[in-house]
């Protein structure tokens, strides 16, 4: 099976500043990540991805770190906005199989 | 210009009725999914079609059945329906089966009473 975990279930963080938002996965067959952004009351929207041949990928304000030693991935906000205020899901996949896994979310509070 | 829209999105019945959630994509899409988010957030994976042909079917109880008249179209029904399928439900769509960069639709909100 897998589980996947965030380890922070609300973070807050200052307008401007930058925010982590960790994960933790189990399954060490994943090899397909994904961060997704929930905004209250939508569906999920897709941010970025990184698959486990990388380390690291970076996006418009955000970068996706993935440590398979520890089977850990984090997504990192730059400068912090108030319409990033959402919920943060990552998902594993195990690609060849199509087997999705999600964590519970969490939910990141920027204050202005 | 809807990208992927669902109906209803708001769905209140009782326990042991059949329902049916529509979803349709107009990006040309080849694969559309169902999920399931419950109370908690957290979402979980049901279906997944690719040009009509289901490739993902999760454990979910069989009366859940998905059907996809066409490539735009991927909708589910629901029997008999029981207070813990309460959640709401997401369609999303990606364009290649092998391409996890789904757009997801608004959701319908599902209360079983």
């Amino acid at each position: 099976g897998e589980s996947v975990g965030l380890h922070l279930p609300t973070l807050s963080v200052q307008e401007g500043d930058n925010s982590i938002i960790n994960c933790a996965y189990s399954n060490s067959a994943s090899d397909y990540f994904i961060w997704y952004k929930q905004e209250s009351g939508k569906g999920p929207q897709f941010i970025i991805d990184i698959r486990s041949n990388m380390d690291k990928r970076q996006g418009q304000r955000v970068t996706v770190l993935l440590n398979k030693t520890v089977k850990h991935l984090s997504l990192q906000i730059a400068a912090t906005q108030p319409g990033d205020s959402a919920v943060y899901f990552c998902a594993a996949i195990i690609y060849n199989f199509n087997k999705f896994y999600f964590g519970s979310g969490t939910k990141l509070n920027v204050k202005p | 210009d809807t990208a992927v829209s669902q109906t209803p999105k708001y769905l209140v019945t009782q326990m042991g009725n059949d329902k049916s959630i529509k979803c349709e994509q107009n990006l040309g899409h080849d694969t559309m999914y169902w999920y399931k988010q419950d109370s908690k957030k957290f979402l979980k994976i049901m279906f997944s079609y690719n040009n009509k042909e289901l490739i993902i079917n999760e454990t979910v109880p069989n009366r859940f059945s998905p059907k996809s008249p066409d490539k735009a179209h991927l909708n589910l029904h629901i029997n008999s329906l029981e207070l813990g399928d309460s959640a709401v439900y997401f369609c999303a769509s990606s364009p290649l089966s092998t391409s996890y960069e789904q757009y997801f639709g608004p959701g319908t909100r599902l209360t079983v009473t």
